[in-house]
């Protein structure tokens, strides 16, 4: 069974920095393409990031790029998601969400077969 | 990029009822790339049509999606209490960023 479990939101202040993790579990991590899907009452789903099976391709939807940085841990089974230079409108519940086609150099997201529950970040002063 | 309009915004009906959800796109979607998933507080969100027609595994068969270029759609053929959420299409053809419809929210009458 695929699982996939978000940890590290909280309330941060508008200029802080977050770490959030995903554990995966049920699947050959390596094997897909992984992104980070953000979702808020107002603006509905915002793609962020999405990382290759292998770690060295990454695209970033411009409003987070250049303070995002996407990572991942194969050996692991984990992705993070380093966030800087927050703002308000960061706030959203971060989901991470798994690639359904097995693709280890593609670092461009297609769709979303699994996802995790979400983990909150609220940026506040 | 391309902009998807979903509508309506709000369905209000009652359990065995037939659901029509609508997602417009601003150009035509390549091959056709258009999924829809199924979202429920406190729950991961759900795929439940990918490639416009194509049911995700699992998935009750009397949820159906239809469409193609501009105009798509998600027919749940009698709604059950369990359908009752907000429901979103997402395209990933060659238009990037991929980008999602603002949601259509599904509430008992």
């Amino acid at each position: 069974e695929v699982k996939l479990s978000e940890s590290g939101g909280g309330l941060v202040k508008p200029g802080g920095s977050l770490r959030l993790s995903c554990a995966a579990s049920g699947f050959t991590l390596r094997s897909f393409a992984m992104s980070w899907v953000r979702q808020t009452p107002g603006k509905g789903l915002e793609w962020v990031s999405t990382i290759n099976g292998g770690g060295d391709t990454t695209t970033y939807a411009d409003s987070v790029k250049g303070r995002f940085t996407i990572s991942r841990d194969n050996s692991k089974n984990t992705l993070e998601l380093q966030m800087t230079s927050l703002r308000v409108d960061d706030t959203a519940l971060y989901h991470c969400a798994k690639d359904p086609i097995p693709d280890m150099v593609r670092g461009d997201p297609y769709y979303f077969d699994f996802w995790g529950q979400g983990t909150l970040v609220s940026v506040s002063s | 990029e391309i902009v998807l309009t979903q509508s309506p915004g709000t369905l209000s009906l009652s359990p065995g009822d037939r659901a029509t959800l609508s997602c417009r796109a601003s150009q035509s979607v390549t091959r056709n790339y258009l999924v829809w998933y199924q979202l429920k507080p406190g729950q991961a969100p759900r795929l439940l049509i990918y490639d416009a027609s194509t049911r995700a595994a699992g998935v009750p068969d009397r949820f159906s999606g239809s469409g193609s270029g501009t105009d798509f759609s998600l027919t749940i053929s009698r709604l059950e209490p369990e359908d009752f959420a907000v429901y979103y299409c997402q395209q990933f053809g060659t238009s990037r960023p991929i980008t999602f419809g603002q949601g259509t929210r599904l509430d008992t009458k």
